[in-house]
């Protein structure tokens, strides 16, 4: 069945910080790639999504390309700010064959980053 | 402001009783989700619904029930035969396009239900 592996948490950056967080997955067809944010005691965001192989899906300084060669998804930022403290779960999602859409989200386990001024 | 509600933000359940979860969207989108959260296991999928009054169970439906009357509402229940029900829930919807590929579409989430038995 379809599966996503994040990197082991937590990760502890200081501000400034360049920040990685490895996501591979496997899935058979053509998934859909998404990364949520979700800060403490709250729902998950939409941070960034792909939906093809070499899209690069970017925002709030966020960045993650999809590479199919490689399966992968990784979350990169340039430099982390406290505010950026939060979990990060790494997404896959596809449509059924045969024309009937069932979008069913497959979430990695998580990663907890902490960011110390 | 449109957006997906979720009630009660904290729940106490004695062991034995069952107990209902609420979620309501205003996104006028056709497929809602349940999913379970515990600590280190990311999230699993209980039930999903794609149109009204039809559901499916996921990956952990066991000890879950739901209903789907309203396009609007997707209400979770979750009852004795759970045995171990504490966990965060959270419920999220989406547009269902269809196609091979998927469209480019996202899930929403609400703000979640942290249940606790007592």
């Amino acid at each position: 069945g379809d599966s996503v592996t994040q990197m082991e948490g937590p990760v502890t950056l200081s501000e400034e910080a360049f920040l990685t967080i490895n996501c591979t997955y496997t899935a058979t067809g053509y998934p859909s790639l998404f990364w949520y944010v979700q800060y403490p005691g709250e729902g998950l965001q939409l941070l960034l999504k792909a939906t093809k192989a070499d899209d690069k899906g970017s925002n709030k300084g966020f960045e993650a390309t999809y590479r199919k060669e490689t399966t992968s998804f990784h979350l990169e930022k340039g430099s982390v700010q406290v505010s950026d403290s939060a979990v990060y779960f790494c997404a896959l999602r596809k449509g059924a064959a045969g024309g009937t859409s069932y979008g069913k989200l497959t979430f990695g386990q998580g990663t907890i980053l902490t960011v110390h001024p | 402001d449109g957006g997906i509600t979720q009630s009660p933000k904290y729940l106490f359940r004695k062991e034995g009783q069952n107990v209902t979860l609420s979620c309501e969207q205003n996104l006028n989108h056709d497929a809602m989700y349940w999913y379970r959260q515990d600590p280190g296991q990311g999230l699993r999928l209980i039930y999903y619904s794609q149109i009204v009054n039809d559901f499916q169970k996921g990956d952990i439906a066991e000890g879950y029930s739901v209903s789907r009357e309203k396009k609007e509402s997707f209400p979770l229940t979750v009852t004795s035969a759970q045995k171990n029900p504490t966990a965060f829930y959270l419920c999220a919807s989406s547009i269902e396009l269809g196609g091979v590929p998927p469209m480019n579409t996202e899930a929403f989430f609400g703000q979640g239900t942290r249940l606790t038995v007592v």
